[in-house]
């Protein structure tokens, strides 16, 4: 059991838009801890894809956005296409457990 | 650019000990945090352990602690993972990760990986 909540799965055709929620609480993302962002193909390791809860690493699309509100975050991409096809998860910092914590992971696939 | 190696993962019989190393490269290691982060076959990410730049303050997830020892060589330019009184549950690929001092601190680079296995 993750101490953020994610869904499990979402799936969109080419060109669409899919969004990803990230549900914390008051000891992490409604502390409020930043939220970041992280894509992981089959095999590799996670990459950063949003820290800051929005902002955008060199090199990454901006078909990538992030959000946050309250105790909650949110990942948006736009213009889905082919190569977004991968597991995707959120994470921050919870101050009641002294650490960082991460979603379970929301598995993203092109239709 | 910035490099990050683990090594030292392999089979392991339940209640035994394993020892990782990360080696990194390409960035003033003395300068970042570290994490360990481990991911179990199929499963999702799992933060493990974090060490500050001297390495006098560290954390541990509560599924490691009393088990797990981190510890880094700012000269060698690696950290290190202890693992004893291993359990089946602790299989996983074991990530080190660099520590962004920003926005509570993100993970913004990470090795690729190796992979611990505890069964008899």
């Amino acid at each position: 059991q993750s101490v953020l909540t994610q869904p499990p799965s979402v799936s969109g055709a080419p060109g669409q838009r899919v969004t990803i929620s990230c549900t914390g609480s008051s000891s992490n993302i409604g502390a409020p801890y930043d939220v970041h962002w992280y894509y992981q193909l089959p095999g590799t390791a996670p990459k950063l894809l949003i820290y800051g809860n929005t902002n955008r690493p060199s090199g990454v699309p901006d078909r990538f956005s992030g959000s946050k509100s309250g105790t909650s975050a949110s990942l948006a991409i736009t213009g889905l296409q082919a190569e977004d096809e991968a597991d995707y998860y959120c994470q921050s910092y919870d101050s009641s457990l002294t650490g960082w914590v991460f979603g379970g992971g929301t598995k993203v696939t092109v239709l | 650019q910035v490099h990050l190696v683990e090594s030292g993962g392999g089979l392991v019989k339940p209640g035994g000990s394993l020892r990782l190393s990360c080696a990194a490269s390409g960035f003033t290691f003395s300068d970042y945090y570290m994490s360990w982060i481990r991911q179990p076959p199929g499963k999702g990410l799992e933060w493990i352990s974090y060490i500050s730049v001297s390495g006098n303050v560290i954390y541990y997830a509560d599924s490691v602690k009393g088990r797990f020892t981190v510890s880094r060589d700012n000269a060698r330019s690696s950290i290190y993972l202890q693992m004893n009184s291993l359990r089946g549950e602790d299989t996983a690929v074991y990530y080190c990760a660099r520590m962004y001092p920003s926005s509570y601190y993100y993970f913004d680079s990470w090795g690729q990986g190796t992979l611990v296995t505890v069964s008899s």
